[in-house]
């Protein structure tokens, strides 16, 4: 089955300093990734869509200077917290499907949870 | 009112009944239909997909749709304790990649 890679599962870093998070398909190329934050006891909530060799797509009030996104290939998309402060302390998961399979449901990585301090 | 609903629980149920998840979604042009099972702490594992109008089974477990209520739902026979954790709806609507998700049903399975 479709295999997502992500990495690091957990990560501690200071105020003002950056983290990347990296998300492999593994056996499968996927043109889309999809990065969601989940804080505790919550649902997952869509944070952007990392497309393929174009600029990622923010949903509502996520700060893409913040939060950058890099899809470089077709199985590694990066997200960078830039500037960490305690308030982004959350799990951190992407997500991804085969190309060209629609009806296919999506893949999550394992998740990088992020602290903060 | 929101795309996905569910039924935020806690669902209690004892070991070896059926336990039944309800979802409801709003966007009519919906397609794809998902279950996603979360253990605390860790990611959603993908466990059922339909995409036509009826059942589907797999093991315990049994998805249903009925696209004219534009209802989903999940059923789990013989439940067992390691059925405990929240279950996620989640919705594809056709033409677009983005899966919507609802909140989740938080079930436990009493032994």
């Amino acid at each position: 089955g479709a295999v997502v890679s992500q990495h690091p599962s957990r990560v501690i870093c200071k105020s003002g300093t950056s983290v990347k998070i990296e998300c492999r398909s593994l056996d499968f190329q996927a043109t889309t990734m999809f990065w969601y934050r989940q804080f505790p006891k919550q649902s997952l909530m869509l944070m952007a869509t990392s497309n393929e060799g174009s600029k990622a797509t923010y949903e509502q009030g996520v700060e893409k200077d913040k939060f950058l996104i890099n899809h470089a290939s077709l199985t590694l998309s990066t997200l960078t917290v830039t500037s960490a402060h305690p308030e982004d302390s959350s799990f951190y998961i992407c997500s991804a499907r085969e190309s060209g399979k629609a009806n296919y449901g999506y893949t999550f990585g394992s998740g990088t949870r992020l602290t903060v301090v | 009112q929101k795309e996905v609903e569910q039924n935020s629980g806690p669902l209690s149920v004892p070991e070896g009944a059926i336990a039944s998840l309800n979802c409801t979604y709003s966007d009519r042009v919906s397609q794809s239909f998902f279950w996603y099972r979360q253990y605390s702490g860790k990611s959603p594992e993908l466990i059922m997909s339909i995409y036509s109008n009826g059942d589907k089974e797999d093991g315990r477990f049994t998805a249903q749709l009925n696209k004219a209520s534009q209802y989903v739902s999940l059923l789990i026979r013989d439940s067992q304790p390691s059925d405990s954790a929240t279950y996620l709806c989640a919705v594809n609507s056709g033409g677009y990649q983005k899966v919507t998700f609802g909140t989740g049903t938080k079930l436990q399975v009493i032994p």
